[in-house]
């Protein structure tokens, strides 16, 4: 099976522009979840979607939005960018379906530099 | 937000040596998982655990989730050069994961 895969691999903008990321998952996974990475704050959750609908959101600000679509990949919008959102951010994957195993698999990421 | 606390944050270990590293929460978890990071590349999943007190090997490296589901620990057995990397705990609950800061691992050959 094919894993999770990201595009863009690399992406510069520069402040108050805004960027869509595309996240495909591993066939069969209904879950995508985004996940922001910085030295700073580490690997943080930004969102998961399932069917279509968010099911879990993270602490961030409403510039970060998502959707996913029937054929269960997702993109991710981040509107009005600011220099501190340069981070490389992550997609996941998981079946979805029933109690969670929690058991992600990652995709290799798109770094988005924000200048 | 919420993160977890991994220590050590860097190991410094000459080839052959075992590594140990663990990962504490104030808050329980369902599911534990440990993850391999190499520099512009995707974590990799490495072991999941699923039950307090499972114990998971997975070649060299063996995992727990620990009793109270707060704490997991990952050993890794007879290090070679190709471990070197960042090493992320990660705590599960309800489709969403709430990482460590990593453990950094340099192996000298």
């Amino acid at each position: 099976k094919a894993g999770v895969t990201q595009t863009p691999r690399y992406l510069i903008k520069t402040r108050g522009q805004q960027v869509t990321l595309s996240c495909s998952p591993i066939s069969g996974h209904r879950s995508v979840s985004w996940y922001q990475q910085t030295p700073g704050q580490g690997l943080q959750f930004l969102f998961e979607y399932f069917s279509e609908t968010q099911r879990n959101k993270g602490n961030f600000p409403g510039r970060f939005s998502g959707r996913q679509f029937s054929n269960s990949r997702s993109e991710m919008n981040v509107s009005t960018l600011e220099l501190g959102d340069s981070a490389l951010y992550l997609c996941a994957s998981e079946p979805g379906q029933g109690i969670s195993t929690d058991t992600q698999y990652f995709g290799p990421g798109t770094r988005l530099t924000v200048l | 937000g919420q993160q977890l606390n991994q220590s050590p944050q860097s190991m410094f270990i000459q080839e052959g040596e075992d590594v140990s590293m663990n990962c504490t929460s104030s808050s329980i978890f369902n599911t534990w998982l440990w993850y391999k990071q190499d520099p512009g590349e995707g974590p990799v999943l490495l072991i999941a655990l699923y039950k307090a007190g499972e114990l998971t090997s997975n070649g060299r490296l063996t995992a727990q989730f620990g009793i109270t589901r707060k704490d997991s620990f990952l050993n890794i057995s007879a290090s070679i050069p190709s471990d070197v990397g960042i090493y992320f705990c990660a705590g599960g609950s309800n489709y969403k994961l709430t990482f460590g800061k990593g453990t950094l691992l340099t192996v000298n050959p």
